[in-house]
């Protein structure tokens, strides 16, 4: 079983909907999240983080976290078609010096105009 | 501009052969680090440094070789090229005490043939 489990879509929605990307994971020790977009031929690029549970909030973006369930969220909201790409969740164990992420395996996104 | 530099952006290699993948920052970031990214596996950690001189294996080690002289630079060997290393590389930076996220290069293409 993989540490961290993301379903990979393809996921096509129409421009201007709301839309819900999801990881799991089973390590409880994992205690910083992150979500990077990665534009095709790209490399990924930093979108959010956050550390606790609950929301954040940045601008059309939103992280949501639930430690208990250990899920975690990307909602986008009136979705552009430059929203497409491939979303990739991130987790990190906070020990140590080394700062190792462990990635999802990514969902593609598709923004139809 | 400021960011992660990596050369060359594509390569085809004959099984058997060697080659670096050349990775070069200009922020200041002690930690580096080189991923590859394959279909339905996401981001997996090939090898990472905490700053000049100390280097460490990360999930996929074998088969890849790195040494990190200096802050700047970074660089991947391969020692005998695989089919199975087949895969896009990529290298990516970040701060040592503070910030959160990775700053990664555009990537290098890689077939082994």
């Amino acid at each position: 079983q993989k540490e961290v489990e993301q379903d990979p879509g393809p996921l096509s929605v129409p421009e201007g909907a709301i839309v819900s990307l999801n990881c799991t994971y089973s390590n409880s020790a994992f205690q910083y999240f992150m979500w990077y977009r990665q534009y095709s031929r790209k490399g990924p690029e930093l979108l959010m983080y956050t550390y606790s549970s609950g929301n954040k909030e940045d601008g059309r973006f939103t992280a949501q976290v639930d430690k208990s369930s250990k899920y975690i969220s990307l909602f986008i909201r009136d979705s552009q078609p430059s929203d497409s790409a491939t979303y990739l969740c991130a987790l990190r164990i906070s020990s140590g010096s080394a700062r190792q992420l462990t990635f999802g395996s990514g969902t593609q996104l598709t923004v139809l105009p | 501009n400021a960011g992660v530099t990596q050369t060359p952006k594509f390569q085809v290699l004959k099984t058997g052969q060697s080659m670096t993948l050349q990775c070069a920052q200009d922020m200041n970031h002690e930690y580096m680090s080189w991923y590859r990214q394959d279909p339905g596996m996401g981001l997996r950690l090939i090898h990472y440094s905490v700053g000049a001189g100390i280097t460490d294996q990360g999930e996929v080690p074998n088969g890849y070789n790195v040494s990190r002289s200096t802050t700047e630079d970074f660089p991947l060997r391969l020692l005998s090229a695989a089919p199975s290393q087949t895969s896009v590389y990529f290298c990516a930076s970040s701060e040592q005490g503070g910030g959160w996220g990775y700053t990664f290069g555009s990537g290098t293409r890689l077939t082994v043939v």
